[in-house]
């Protein structure tokens, strides 16, 4: 079946030490989100990637970088990660110019800090 | 403004009970689309159905359907016959235009703050 997938599904790190995020998808879909999701609040999106371009939403600390080296795979880093960096990590995608299609999700990364 | 607005932080129904979740948005857009996600407490975001702004009818997939009501601005998602499996947070969100091109907003989803949803046996 076309998926996203995540992994790990669940990451311990250090405080300040940095982990990357991966997130792979069989969908050939030509965006790829990263949204950051705190417990009980809505997902908020970090930054996509349509195709190679890459989209930083304003509010996107600088100790989050996302690489994307190919159609199929896309990275998040965190540099120094921080307590408040603790949280779900959710990776999506959809084909561009189709807004009647949802984005499909990934089953998450649960991160924690140390 | 807020781009959805879920008003109800928690809701319970009773197992085999139709409930309602409440969805209101804010667009001047003329094109744009709304979802319904279910995310477990494993994490996993689930989509469960669309409505298209130009939709004339209302969408529906299994247990699931869609009051959608234009001039009011809502989309209410309606569950019916509750299972004890639909126990979970429930996201409504809207992705605007048809035609992006380039620009941070290209195909984002505006999420509200969820409602959580208790089915009781």
């Amino acid at each position: 079946d076309a998926m996203v997938i995540q992994n790990p599904r669940y990451q311990v790190t250090q405080f300040g030490k940095p982990v990357t995020l991966s997130c792979s998808q069989t969908l050939n879909h030509n965006v790829m989100y990263w949204y950051q999701q705190k417990s009980s609040q809505a997902p908020k999106l970090l930054f996509h990637y349509y195709d190679k371009d890459f989209n930083n939403e304003a509010d996107t600390p600088d100790n989050f970088q996302s690489r994307r080296p190919n159609t199929s795979f896309c990275f998040l880093d965190i540099r120094s990660p921080g307590l408040g960096d603790a949280a779900m990590y959710l990776c999506a995608t959809s084909r561009a110019r189709d807004s009647n299609q949802p984005q499909h999700f990934g089953d998450g990364t649960r991160l924690s800090i140390l | 403004a807020q781009k959805i607005t879920q008003t109800q932080p928690g809701m319970f129904v009773q197992e085999k009970e139709a409930v309602t979740l409440d969805c209101t948005y804010d667009t001047s857009d003329q094109s744009y689309g709304l979802f319904w996600y279910k995310q477990p407490s494993s994490g996993e975001m689930i989509f469960l159905i669309y409505q298209g702004s130009y939709d004339e009818q209302n969408a529906t997939e299994g247990r699931y359907s869609l009051n959608f009501q234009k001039a009011r601005k809502s989309a209410n998602l309606v569950i019916s016959a509750s299972q004890l499996g639909d126990s979970a947070m429930y996201f409504c969100a809207m992705r605007e235009g048809l035609t992006p091109f380039g620009g941070s907003t290209l195909g984002r989803l505006y999420f509200g703050r969820g409602t959580q949803l208790t089915v009781w046996p």
